[in-house]
């Protein structure tokens, strides 16, 4: 089945600091998309991405669809306390299909 | 107001015995799916209903079943749980059409087997 690798598995960081993760794939996706979890709780899409080489922000959020289609970053601008959590990126090839997740980027920052 | 809702957040059962839970959507959404996650893994899909089509993960064990009674609802059954089976368990919703990769999370409902 269709695979994603996510780097780095965890990151800690200062407040303050800008953080940037990525997602790669053997498989071509339609669509990428960048969720956040607290723990506890379900992940919450933070943004999505539909074409290739598109580049979307979401206010200290950024993230892109590579050009091959095949790997997908997100930046984090000025790192705020409410920013830690686990941050999964997920492809969807298309259709009804469920998303293919990554294993998830573990974000602690030190005050 | 939540629009993906899970209950109970927490529910323990025995190993072996049958365990029921629930979802429910107030976003009348055509596709709702069950994940699986287990601790710092990522979320991993069991099956989903688009509408009252069910489709089954190849990788689904049989111990795994789920029933769509209506738009609204849907439930995780889990036959005979064993350890292995304690995890996070997520509902997710998407509207189809063209943003079926939209999925609304619930709060995920918690299980461990004892």
């Amino acid at each position: 089945g269709q695979q994603l690798n996510q780097s780095p598995q965890s990151m800690f960081i200062q407040e303050g600091e800008d953080v940037s993760m990525n997602c790669t794939s053997s498989s071509i996706f339609n669509t990428w998309l960048w969720y956040k979890q607290d723990p506890g709780e379900g992940p919450v899409l933070l943004i999505a991405l539909y074409k290739a080489g598109e580049l979307t922000s979401n206010g200290r959020l950024t993230a892109q669809f590579g050009i091959t289609r095949k790997d997908s970053f997100l930046n984090i601008s000025a790192s705020i306390p409410s920013d830690v959590g686990i941050y999964f990126c997920a492809g969807q090839g298309g259709g009804a299909d469920g998303l293919t997740f990554g294993k998830g980027t573990h974000l602690i920052i030190q005050p | 107001d939540a629009m993906v809702i899970q209950n109970p957040r927490y529910q323990v059962t025995q190993f072996g015995k049958p365990v029921t839970l629930s979802c429910s959507q107030t976003l009348n959404h055509n596709v709702m799916y069950w994940y699986q996650q287990k601790s710092s893994q990522a979320p991993k899909l069991l099956f989903h209903y688009y509408d009252k089509d069910f489709n089954n993960e190849a990788d689904t064990p049989d111990n795994f079943q789920s029933r769509r009674p209506n738009t609204s609802f849907c439930f995780l059954d889990i036959r005979s749980p064993g350890l292995g089976d304690a995890a996070m368990y997520l509902c997710a919703t998407s509207s189809g059409g063209r943003s079926f990769e939209k999925l609304f999370f619930g709060s995920g409902t918690q299980l461990s087997v004892l």
